[in-house]
């Protein structure tokens, strides 16, 4: 059972385009990371957000974490081919060893 | 240093054999996790370590799987009479504790396991 839902699990679009993933739990996390993993590669961090309400930028990417602490959102503008890849949202706890817990993944294909 | 170092890359064994997968961490880093990710899905949780402590076993850690980090630097994951059910993609992750706020985690490139 995954505590962390992720929506959606395929995305395939046209470079350009505009495109939101979803990552929601029923659980609270003390903070939320985002990573992207190419294949055969492991994940690699993008974004830790911990504030309730927080919203970060890297670029043309903007990350937002719920006001509860139980979702985030990842929005990608103008995606580019380069964007390809698996994304993963990733709860926290400090007090459980801050060992992750990941949804099951967004795999996203940008088209050129 | 050249961040977290998993070897080998690809392991193919036999049922019923025995493997040993090695991580070698970020050296200033305190904090060294092993995950498990079979295709399609996110990475599960599997056991982690604080220094040379195993501080916390997830319950998909049976018998057959052991895992060690005798110096508080390197680690190995051993599993035992491998299971077809074993293959998936090992990956290491270290951090650095922090006292308050998100530690920033670095993966390792993964051991893909596949027992035949």
């Amino acid at each position: 059972t995954q505590l962390l839902e992720q929506s959606p699990q395929f995305l395939s679009i046209q470079e350009g385009e505009n495109l939101t993933v979803y990552c929601n739990s029923s659980s609270v996390f003390s903070s939320l990371q985002w990573y992207r993993q190419e294949p055969g590669e492991g994940p690699v961090l993008l974004v830790t957000v911990v504030t309730g309400g927080e919203v970060k930028k890297l670029k043309r990417l903007t990350f937002q974490f719920g006001d509860a602490r139980k979702d985030s959102s990842l929005h990608i503008t103008a995606a580019q081919p380069g964007d390809t890849g698996l994304y993963l949202c990733a709860g926290v706890r400090y007090n459980a060893g801050n060992m992750l817990t990941f949804g099951g993944g967004t795999r996203l294909m940008v088209k050129p | 240093d050249t961040g977290v170092s998993q070897d080998p890359r690809h392991k193919i064994t036999k049922r019923g054999q025995n493997v040993t997968f090695r991580c070698d961490p970020i050296s200033e880093h305190n904090r060294l996790y092993w995950y498990r990710q079979t295709l399609g899905q996110g990475p599960e949780f599997l056991t982690y370590f604080q220094n040379e402590a195993q501080l916390e076993k997830s319950r998909l850690l049976s018998d057959r799987f052991s895992a060690e980090r005798p110096k508080g630097s390197f680690s190995t994951l051993e599993i035992q009479r491998t299971e077809q059910g074993d293959s998936a993609m090992y990956l290491c992750a270290s951090s650095l504790e922090v006292v308050e706020g998100a530690e920033g985690y670095t993966f390792g490139s993964g051991t893909r396991l596949t027992v035949v």
